[in-house]
């Protein structure tokens, strides 16, 4: 069964440093979501893609946060520089077309800060 | 305040009880999703709705949308159904806080 693939699945960085959190969804998902989901709270939205556009991204920490997706298959989400605060598990998610859709997501990527 | 709000927080149940979870929301919405997430981090996408009730195996939910709310239900309740519940509005990817739900043998 096809599956959204990520990695790392789990980073240790200092604050101050960058870091780079990479996403493949399931191929033909045309829509895939970026969300930063803190100990005991829900998902929150970071950044929403349809194909290589980014559809939303309202929620985006422009000033140390970016995310990428060139070619409308996998994506690259970046922190510089990362702080304390951004420890958090960083989640993948893709969807066939769209928001009406059920998302299918990525195992995680788990960020502790230091 | 969140646009989506769970009830309650932590639920424990003993084995073979019939479960309920509540999800309200404050805005219109167009589908809900619910979603399970094991204590590894991974989730699974359960159901999403727009109308009525669905049905898969012990899991039910059900969703009003003149009320503004939906309730998730697990019926012969067993510990393999340990997780966090969460629900989001799929048109709006906004997600609840989830409910911890344990269930003891």
């Amino acid at each position: 069964e096809a599956e959204v693939a990520q990695s790392p699945r789990y980073k240790i960085t200092e604050k101050s440093q960058a870091v780079a959190f990479w996403c493949d969804p399931i191929s033909g998902h045309a829509t895939l979501y970026w969300y930063r989901q803190i100990l005991g709270q829900g998902p929150e939205l970071l950044v929403q893609f349809q194909d290589e556009s980014v559809v939303d991204d309202s929620q985006l920490p422009k000033d140390r946060f970016s995310a990428e997706r060139l070619k409308g298959v996998d994506s690259t989400l970046k922190i510089q520089p990362a702080e304390l605060g951004d420890s958090a598990m960083y989640l993948c998610a893709s969807s066939f077309r769209g928001l009406q859709e059920t998302q299918y997501f990525g195992p995680g990527t788990r960020l502790l800060v230091l | 305040k969140n646009e989506v709000e769970q009830s309650p927080q932590n639920l424990t149940a003993q084995e073979g009880e019939f479960i309920t979870i509540n999800c309200s929301y404050s805005v219109g919405i167009s589908a809900l999703h619910w979603l399970q997430q094991h204590p590894g981090g991974g989730i699974v996408s359960l159901f999403m709705l727009s109308s009525g009730k669905k049905k898969h195996g012990r899991l039910i939910a059900t969703i009003n949308i003149q009320e503004k709310h939906s309730s998730l239900h697990i019926t012969a309740s067993h510990p393999r159904d340990s997780a966090v519940y969460i629900c989001a509005n799929a048109g709006k990817s906004t997600f609840g806080d989830g409910t911890t739900l344990t269930v003891k043998p």
